[in-house]
């Protein structure tokens, strides 16, 4: 069966410093991975979905990035984090094919200080 | 452009009654509709989704869905709720129509609560 890794669960960093996220998926090959963001425990913004390695598509610009390094990881970054970069970050999958839903993992909350 | 709307941020239900968590949705095309639940600290979980074909859909939990496509509308539905039930539930739509879209947007959510 299919599963997807998120690490760290929480995570304190001060303004200024970097940010690395990571995500694999395991059980499946060349998913669809996307980054959303929820803040204040409601709505899910879309970051970043990559259908290959190597492909990215940003939703909204801003002070991330996103990286695939590999067909099963996907990476959130940052070089210098803001306070408004804290929330609860979240990685997904699906297939690349017909209208699979996506699979969450368990998220990462990341507080900004 | 895509989008939902959820007009409940909050819905109580006593134990044992039905529930209904209402939704939404604007398409250019045609739209798939999913729902998923979210429990505190947690990723969202699938519950049920609509592709084509019968507009009752069932899915996990004992839930079930009814797209309405005159009303744009598809609403989450459970015949007996229970405490368990209690969580963030999240409607998302996808507009097939536009080739390769992979985007898929959600409403803001429905905090759904079972009494007791």
């Amino acid at each position: 069966s299919q599963t997807i890794h998120q690490w760290p669960a929480t995570l304190v960093q001060p303004v200024g410093s970097p940010l690395s996220l990571e995500c694999t998926v395991e059980g499946t090959s060349n998913p669809n991975l996307y980054w959303y963001r929820q803040a204040a425990g409601r709505g899910l913004q879309l970051l970043f979905y990559s259908v290959g390695i190597g492909q990215i598509s940003s939703e909204v610009p801003q002070n991330l990035s996103a990286s695939r390094p590999q067909d099963r990881q996907f990476i959130l970054s940052s070089k210098k984090l803001l306070l408004s970069d804290s929330g609860f970050y979240l990685c997904a999958w699906r297939t690349g094919t017909g209208v699979s839903p996506l699979h969450f993992g368990n998220g990462t909350r990341l507080t900004v200080t | 452009a895509q989008s939902v709307a959820q007009p409940e941020d909050q819905v109580n239900v006593a134990e044992g009654n039905p529930l209904t968590v209402k939704c939404t949705y604007s398409v250019s095309g045609n739209p798939y509709l999913f729902w998923y639940v979210q429990y505190p600290n947690r990723g969202l979980q699938f519950l049920l989704k609509y592709i084509t074909g019968d507009n009752l859909v069932k899915g996990s939990y004992g839930f079930e869905a009814e797209f309405n496509k005159s009303q744009t509308s598809f609403h989450l539905k459970k015949p007996s709720a229970l405490v368990s039930d209690s969580a963030l539930y999240f409607c998302a739509v996808r507009d097939i129509s536009n080739f390769g879209n992979e985007k898929l947007t959600f409403g803001t959510g429905t905090r759904l609560t079972i009494i007791p």
